[in-house]
């Protein structure tokens, strides 16, 4: 079975602008989370996806936002970024459950100029 | 905000010693659980324990719980170098969240 796969896996980019990540969870898995990744703050959770639905948000602005499609592939759009936004984004599947075991995607490192 | 807090957040040992790491969290949970992010990659899902289990193994990781004291440790033993790599604990909190909150991580480096 293949991996969790993203892309880019880099990426740089200015201030103001927006950014598109992309997510390909393990086949037959239905939910996909996002978790973002800073020294500062460590693994801080984003969003997670079931079903083409929103289940759950972390505490993050209303810049951050993703969606998933009826394949579970999974999109998360940053806009107008900030310096602040640079970070390790990671996406992880699991069969059903959020809470349950989690496989990670090697992540998609940004940085914001 | 974090759940889990893990000690140290640093452990430098020898080749061949035992490593331990203890991880606490504040809520009732569903399970917890362990991973190990190699540099800046993403994370790798070592061990799953759920709520009414008190002790797992898996090869030379050797995980406990104890939900009265709402702590957690990772015992690895006969450590390699290969094992260098920071270590998570992450909590499933009880009352259907569908989400992990993740500790800051221990630093393991194992020198050969």
């Amino acid at each position: 079975k293949a991996g969790v796969t993203q892309t880019p896996r880099y990426l740089i980019k200015t201030r103001g602008q927006q950014v598109t990540l992309s997510c390909s969870p393990i086949s037959g898995h239905r939910s996909v989370s996002w978790y973002q990744q800073t020294p500062g703050q460590g693994l801080q959770f984003l969003f997670e996806y079931f079903s083409e639905t929103q289940r759950n948000k972390g505490n993050f602005p209303g810049r951050f936002s993703g969606r998933q499609f009826s394949n579970s592939r999974s999109e998360m759009n940053v806009s107008t970024l900030e310096l602040g936004d640079s970070a390790l984004y990671l996406c992880a599947s699991s069969f059903e459950r959020g809470g349950d075991e989690q496989f990670f995607g090697p992540g998609t490192r940004l940085t914001v100029l | 905000s974090q759940q889990g807090e893990e000690d140290p957040q640093a452990l430098s040992i020898q080749e061949g010693e035992n490593a331990t790491m203890n991880c606490s969290y504040k809520t009732s949970i569903n399970n917890l659980q362990w991973y190990r992010q190699n540099s800046g990659r993403g994370l790798v899902h070592l061990i799953l324990i759920r709520s009414n289990e008190r002790e797992k193994h898996s090869g030379r990781l050797r995980v406990t719980l104890d939900t009265s004291k709402k702590s957690s440790s990772l015992l690895i033993t006969a450590s390699r170098a290969a094992d260098t790599a920071s270590y998570f604990c992450a909590t499933d909190e009880k009352g259907g969240s569908e989400k992990l909150v993740f500790g800051k991580g221990t630093k393991l480096t194992v020198n050969p």
